[in-house]
């Protein structure tokens, strides 16, 4: 069990660029979902996946976010033109089935620091 | 709605000392509950969990019993340790607009003292 893998684990970007974080699941997990956390809160939901159906988005999620799951695995989450109001810590999560009694299992995490 | 309520830290405590961290909850439903721990620079950690009124979920010592009377959750340890200093959320898992969603407190800082 390889857990919840998120990469890269830092970035610092100047604002205006572009960046792009990737999430892998844990491989049995068909359900995916990203949050957003900033420094003295919990996590907020952004959008979430079923195998590669994106089901849910946050109303937080503009324009400028944009999320993948091609082949029901792996996720992307690009920022464009990327703000300092950006600058969060970019969770991914995953677990096996819909029920509320399931828990999620959380990747590390990207810290994006933007300048 | 749907919406999770922890006291605010940070708490510090000595080594060895009781820990209680509050927590309660609002809910349309019937919801799941959860505790999760974050220690530095990493995500989150599923630390207990209880599905149902008067579960209590468990783990490393720790314990939280599901009380829907009082809609409270709050995690207890008899007897904590430096390494248990973390950041603490709690959290609920409802069903809404037939999607199933988390909702987070924002978190209790837990500092223990040798």
């Amino acid at each position: 069990d390889t857990g919840v893998s998120q990469d890269p684990r830092h970035k610092i970007t100047k604002r205006g660029q572009n960046v792009t974080f990737r999430c892998d699941p844990i491989s049995e997990h068909n359900r995916l979902y990203w949050y957003r956390q900033t420094l003295g809160q919990g996590p907020e939901f952004l959008t979430y996946f079923q195998n590669e159906a994106q089901l849910e988005k946050s109303r937080l999620l503009s324009d400028r976010f944009s999320a993948e799951r091609p082949k029901g695995s792996f996720s992307t989450l690009e920022i464009q033109r990327t703000e300092q109001g950006d600058s969060a810590m970019y969770l991914c999560a995953s677990r096996p089935g819909a029920g509320e009694y399931y828990g999620y299992t959380f990747g590390s995490g990207t810290r994006l620091t933007v300048v | 709605g749907n919406s999770v309520t922890q006291m605010e830290g940070p708490v510090t405590l000595s080594e060895e000392a009781f820990l209680t961290i509050n927590c309660t909850y609002t809910a349309t439903g019937y919801p799941s509950l959860f505790w999760y721990v974050q220690y530095p620079g990493e995500g989150l950690q599923l630390l207990l969990k209880a599905t149902k009124a008067d579960d209590k979920g468990s783990n490393k010592g720790f314990e939280a019993t599901y009380r829907k009377e009082t809609t409270s959750f709050h995690l207890e340890k008899g007897s904590v340790q430096v390494s248990d200093s973390a950041v603490y959320f709690c959290a609920l898992s409802a069903l809404e607009d037939n999607f199933n969603k988390f909702y987070f407190g924002s978190g209790t800082k837990l500092n223990v003292k040798p």
